[in-house]
């Protein structure tokens, strides 16, 4: 079965400066990966997913991702954070049956500060 | 679109009693989601639909809980009776081509 891990569960970053946001999976064959944002008191909004080809993929919000299978990564990136990035963020990953039984990492919580 | 809506967005209840959360998907998608989120386990998906069967309830996490989708725009997940166990947030999710769009949630707490 597929799992993820998301080793930081708590990244603080000063306003301007790049976040990185780790990622790892573990699954055996081409994953589907997600990165999903929860603002406080809100659902989860999907940030950008990567189901295959180009292995740098681009989002919304300024957010990107790349899949590196031999890292078995898909690490979350933005060059400048903005205070309104501050939220939880989870890495997902979906098997062969597809995105229907989509497995979430346990989060980060991305602190901004000024 | 609205979006996916839930309600309530907020549930106390006692223990035993029977709780019904709500969910309208956005119309047009053909699947929906039941999550749970704790601060122990995360975010688990409960149960899901595909044009309004049931396909996936491995996740339920046992008789107490029960899921219906009597039509394309709305369902329901009960807990009877309810447990202060059960105390979480519930997500509704639909999607059409593989992106879930979560509604807000049910925070429940079960005293």
């Amino acid at each position: 079965a597929q799992s993820v891990t998301q080793p930081d569960i708590h990244i603080t970053v000063s306003e301007g400066a790049s976040l990185e946001l780790r990622c790892n999976y573990s699954y055996g064959a081409t994953p589907y990966l997600f990165w999903y944002v929860q603002s406080p008191g809100q659902g989860l909004q999907l940030l950008l997913k990567y189901f295959s080809g180009d292995t740098l993929v681009q989002g919304i919000k300024g957010f990107e991702a790349e899949f590196k299978r031999s890292q078995s990564s898909f690490n979350l990136r933005k060059p400048s954070v903005h205070w309104s990035d501050a939220a939880e963020y989870f890495c997902a990953v979906a098997g062969g049956t597809g995105f229907q039984k989509l497995v979430f990492g346990t989060g980060t919580r991305l602190l901004v500060s000024p | 679109d609205a979006g996916v809506i839930q309600s309530p967005r907020h549930e106390v209840t006692e223990m035993g009693q029977e709780v019904t959360l709500r969910c309208k998907p956005i119309s047009g998608h053909d699947y929906l989601f039941w999550y749970r989120q704790t601060m122990m386990r995360g975010l688990e998906l409960l149960i899901y639909f595909n044009n309004n069967v049931p396909i996936d309830d491995s996740g339920m996490p046992e008789d107490r809980f029960s899921a219906k989708m009597p039509n394309a725009s709305f369902s329901t997940l009960k807990i009877q009776p309810s447990e202060p166990r059960d105390s979480a947030v519930y997500f509704c999710a639909s999607s059409l081509t593989g992106d879930l769009y979560f509604g807000p949630g049910t925070r429940l707490t079960v005293t």
